[in-house]
């Protein structure tokens, strides 16, 4: 099956600092998303992006789909900001699941 | 943007007991429903994809007379996980595909068998 890996595993920022996480995949894809998982466990969803560039306030991401990557840069970090950013690719769609890398663990310290 | 609820969101139980956790999609419909389990400071693995109106696809490895899902509408899927042990202890998280093929996951459902 598709293999999905992100970097780097963790991660300690300043506030106010910038970070690039990167995704990468094995295959082709149709379906990317990012998500945040907050401490209580509840996952957030911050782009569906299965390639191009969107911007959502201090977070953007970047998906190059031939090149079987995608980026999530967050600006100017905020402690909460912390917690564990997933990727998450599907290939097809209907009943195709979305296979999830193992996550960033961000910490952002005041 | 689309909701997905889970109830309840923290159960403890004795073990031997059965424990079912609801799944809905509040705003749209899904014919197809995602079970999903976490154990500490690791990924989501995937347990079964949950199809309304017929069987559950079960991933390798995991027992699907153990954990039964029932998908009785296109806003309700249910996990029921039968006679539970110690190990069956983790969070456990529904998801929910709408028609722009975005996922959303519902909050998730802490389990603790005693």
């Amino acid at each position: 099956g598709i293999q999905v890996e992100q970097s780097p595993p963790d991660l300690i920022l300043q506030e106010g600092a910038n970070s690039t996480l990167r995704c990468n995949f094995s295959d082709s894809v149709n379906n990317l998303q990012w998500f945040h998982q907050n401490p209580w466990g509840q996952l957030i969803n911050l782009f569906y992006i299965p390639s191009g560039t969107k911007q959502n306030g201090r977070l953007s991401a970047t998906t190059v789909a031939t090149e079987r990557y995608s980026l999530l840069y967050i600006s100017s970090s905020q402690t909460t900001d912390s917690g564990v950013y997933f990727c998450a690719v599907g290939q097809n769609s209907g009943n195709t699941p979305l296979v999830f890398g193992k996550g960033t663990r961000l910490s952002v310290i005041a | 943007g689309a909701v997905v609820s889970q109830h309840p969101s923290r159960v403890i139980c004795k073990s031997g007991t059965s424990v079912k956790i609801e799944c809905r999609s509040l705003d749209f419909q899904a014919t197809t429903m995602f079970w999903y389990r976490q154990f500490p400071k690791k990924s989501l693995m995937l347990m079964a994809t949950s199809n309304e109106g017929s069987k559950a696809t079960y991933e390798q490895g995991v027992e699907k007379d153990k954990f039964l899902i029932n998908h009785a509408s296109l806003t309700l899927s249910t996990l029921t996980v039968t006679s539970a042990h110690p190990e069956d202890s983790s969070f456990y998280i529904c998801s929910a595909r709408d028609l722009t093929d975005t996922q959303y996951f519902g909050p998730g459902t802490r389990l603790t068998v005693l």
